[in-house]
């Protein structure tokens, strides 16, 4: 398929482990975002790629997440020693092009569990 | 950011037309009006969006008021594949990222 796609679908990790979060966009999409879902919440923004460049990482809880997009297509999102309120869905989406109007792609998302 | 509100939930039969309102009484000017939706275990995904006129789509209609400070999501004919919750968004003007800002949404329940 031509959809964003995510891996590893499912992630269990103990507390304290480092893991990472891959993101393939759709081919061509210039921008790239990480969002943050809690059960029962909407995504939140974590951070935002145009390119190979990070724009905006306001998002990003704290100095234990990285994301990168070193060749401007596929991005991982790392998060260091895990704690148990990082467990979430983790949703990747592009976009073509970085107008207001631009629509965006979803991926179905990883679902973080840490214990 | 401009807020949205929405109702919690809403309920309707399939085959039946729904209508989804979003409060957004602090609405700029140049603010786009966005509706994503998201189906159980899946990823957000696009319905429509608009600025002052009513737009359609395939998939849905939506109705802008003339003060721009409320809009209305309309399905036309609901299905069991509508079950989903959906989202108003506001896009403040380009400031060189689209960073749409989700709020709780309306969890949408189609009844057989």
């Amino acid at each position: 398929g031509a959809g964003v796609s995510q891996s590893p679908r499912y992630k269990v990790a103990k507390r304290g482990q480092d893991v990472a979060l891959r993101c393939d966009p759709i081919s061509g999409h210039v921008s790239l975002f990480w969002y943050q879902q809690a059960l029962g919440q909407g995504p939140e923004f974590l951070t935002y790629f145009q390119n190979e460049a990070q724009l905006d990482k306001s998002g990003l809880p704290s100095d234990r997440f990285f994301a990168e997009r070193p060749e401007g297509s596929v991005s991982t999102l790392k998060i260091q020693r895990t704690q148990q309120e990082d467990s979430a869905v983790y949703l990747c989406a592009s976009s073509l092009e970085r107008t207001t109007n631009e629509k965006l792609f979803f991926g179905s998302g990883t679902q973080l569990s840490v214990l | 950011d401009a807020k949205t509100t929405q109702p919690n939930s809403m309920e309707s039969n399939e085959e039946e037309p729904v209508h989804l309102p979003c409060n957004h009484s602090t609405i700029s000017g140049t603010d786009y009006i966005h509706w994503y939706r998201q189906l159980p275990s899946q990823g957000p995904e696009y319905v429509i969006h608009g600025l002052t006129s009513n737009v359609n789509n395939r998939m849905a209609s939506l109705a802008i008021a003339e003060d721009r400070k409320s809009s209305t999501l309309i399905l036309h004919r609901a299905t069991l594949r509508d079950a989903a919750v959906y989202y108003c968004i506001l896009s403040p003007p380009f400031q060189g990222a689209q960073k749409l800002v989700f709020g709780q949404g309306t969890r949408l329940t189609i009844n057989p």
